[in-house]
């Protein structure tokens, strides 16, 4: 069974800053790999989809990059705002269903 | 589109009653999911539908989860009878795949958050 990590659990920034979030994954027989966010008490939102082919994706602030032999992807967020603030999911869909890690909970203070 | 609507938005109710969660997909969808999230397991996923058609039950948890999905824009997810430990937030989303499950990005649900007392 496939399994995802996330590393950190929690993380807390100053605004302006760019940073990190990492997730692996036990089996690198994928199709994609997706990140999310959640916000408090609402449902999660679609940010990057990167295909099994692919090595990154970008949107504005965003950037997720994969390494399928290494089992790892990361999300980088530059010059990040308080408006960012959420938990951070990323899953894998090796074919069946998508696998959720337990995301990170970021905080960007103002 | 209004996006995936899920109701109730809140359910408290006590061990051993019955719970029935809903779901409609954005329309025109043909995968439904329905998910549960807790602190503990984080975000599981517990079944899905393609056009109207069970898949993968191979989440639910026991015989006391069931779910139906009798047409395109309606889904149910019943538990029966409910227990505490299934205290949780239950998410559906849905989305449209035209060559399978490795193309397309799920739209969430707002969830319902269940407390069984």
């Amino acid at each position: 069974k496939q399994e995802v990590t996330q590393i950190p659990a929690a993380l807390s920034v100053p605004e302006g800053e760019n940073l990190v979030l990492n997730c692996s994954f036990t089996d690198s027989a994928i199709y994609n790999l997706q990140w999310f966010r959640q916000d408090p008490g609402k449902g999660l939102t679609s940010l990057l989809l990167i295909q099994s082919s692919q090595r990154e994706q970008t949107s504005g602030r965003l950037n997720a990059s994969l390494d399928k032999s290494s089992g790892r992807s990361t999300l980088y967020i530059a010059a990040s705002q308080p408006g960012d603030s959420a938990t951070y999911l990323c899953a894998v869909n090796p074919g069946n269903q998508f696998y959720f890690g337990t995301g990170t909970s970021l905080t960007v203070i103002p | 589109d209004a996006g995936v609507i899920q109701s109730p938005r809140h359910e408290v109710t006590e061990m051993g009653q019955e719970v029935t969660l809903r779901c409609k997909p954005i329309s025109g969808h043909d995968y439904l999911f329905w998910y549960r999230q807790t602190m503990m397991r984080g975000l599981e996923l517990l079944i899905y539908f393609n056009n109207n058609v069970p898949i993968d039950d191979s989440g639910m948890p026991e015989d006391r989860f069931s779910a139906k999905m009798p047409n395109a824009s309606f889904s149910t997810l019943k538990i029966q009878p409910s227990e505490p430990r299934d205290s949780a937030v239950y998410f559906c989303a849905s989305s449209f795949q035209a060559g399978g499950l490795n193309q397309e990005t799920q739209y969430f649900g707002p969830g319902t958050r269940l407390l069984v007392l």
